[in-house]
């Protein structure tokens, strides 16, 4: 079974401050995603990698998967009060599969 | 509509009872996925429907948890015998393609006393 693991496991930082997310497997994904997650809420996609190395962004968010596709990484720029809850970073096991490993997840603070 | 619904959102039980957990997917997503979430802790995945069909049950914790989908839509997991570690966060998905991602809904707060 392959596993994902994040760090760190807990962030609390001050509005305004950048922070990065890791997500790290000893095995290779297909493609990979990053979902966020608030109280009594679903997890809800943010973004899919499906290409080693490939880098995408979402306004103040920036993503990158992993030249070899077995790790990537989720940067906040200026994070606001808004950015926080639980990320959680989620790899296929196998290309053309639908089932999804979940990531250990960070829980993201940010404090106004 | 437009999202995956779940019910009911919060459920307790005692130990010991059955209960029946239900996801409505979004209209046209061919595959349906049912994840367990304890406290403070990430997603474990339980089964995952493709159609009607269910190619991976490796997840489900035990014979006393099973699921069913019917007309590649509505799905039911059901818990029979609770036990108090059976008390999670009990989260259905749906998504239309692969590598689409997934659309989750608010998930059933289950809680076995």
């Amino acid at each position: 079974t392959q596993l994902l693991e994040q760090s760190p496991q807990f962030l609390s930082i001050q509005e305004g401050e950048n922070l990065t997310v890791y997500c790290n497997s000893s095995s290779v994904f297909s493609s990979l995603q990053w979902y966020r997650q608030e109280p009594g809420e679903g997890p809800v996609l943010l973004v899919t990698v499906v290409t080693g190395g490939e880098v995408k962004k979402l306004k103040r968010l920036t993503f990158q998967f992993g030249d070899a596709r077995k790790d990537s990484s989720l940067h906040i720029t200026a994070a606001q009060p808004g950015d926080t809850g639980l990320y959680l970073c989620a790899g296929a096991e196998a290309p053309g599969t639908y089932k999804y490993i979940f990531g250990t997840g960070t829980r993201l603070k940010v404090l106004a | 509509g437009a999202g995956v619904s779940q019910s009911p959102s919060n459920k307790v039980t005692e130990k010991g009872k059955d209960v029946e957990l239900r996801c409505d997917p979004i209209s046209g997503h061919t595959a349906l996925y049912w994840y367990r979430q304890r406290l403070g802790q990430g997603l474990e995945f339980l089964i995952y429907f493709q159609g009607n069909s269910a190619p991976d049950k490796s997840g489900l914790p035990s014979d006393r948890f099973s699921a069913e989908r019917t007309g590649e839509s509505v799905s039911t997991l059901t818990i029979q015998r609770t036990q108090q570690e059976d008390s999670a966060v009990y989260l259905c998905a749906s998504s239309p393609r692969i590598n689409y991602g997934y659309t989750f809904g608010s998930g059933t707060r289950l809680t076995v006393v």
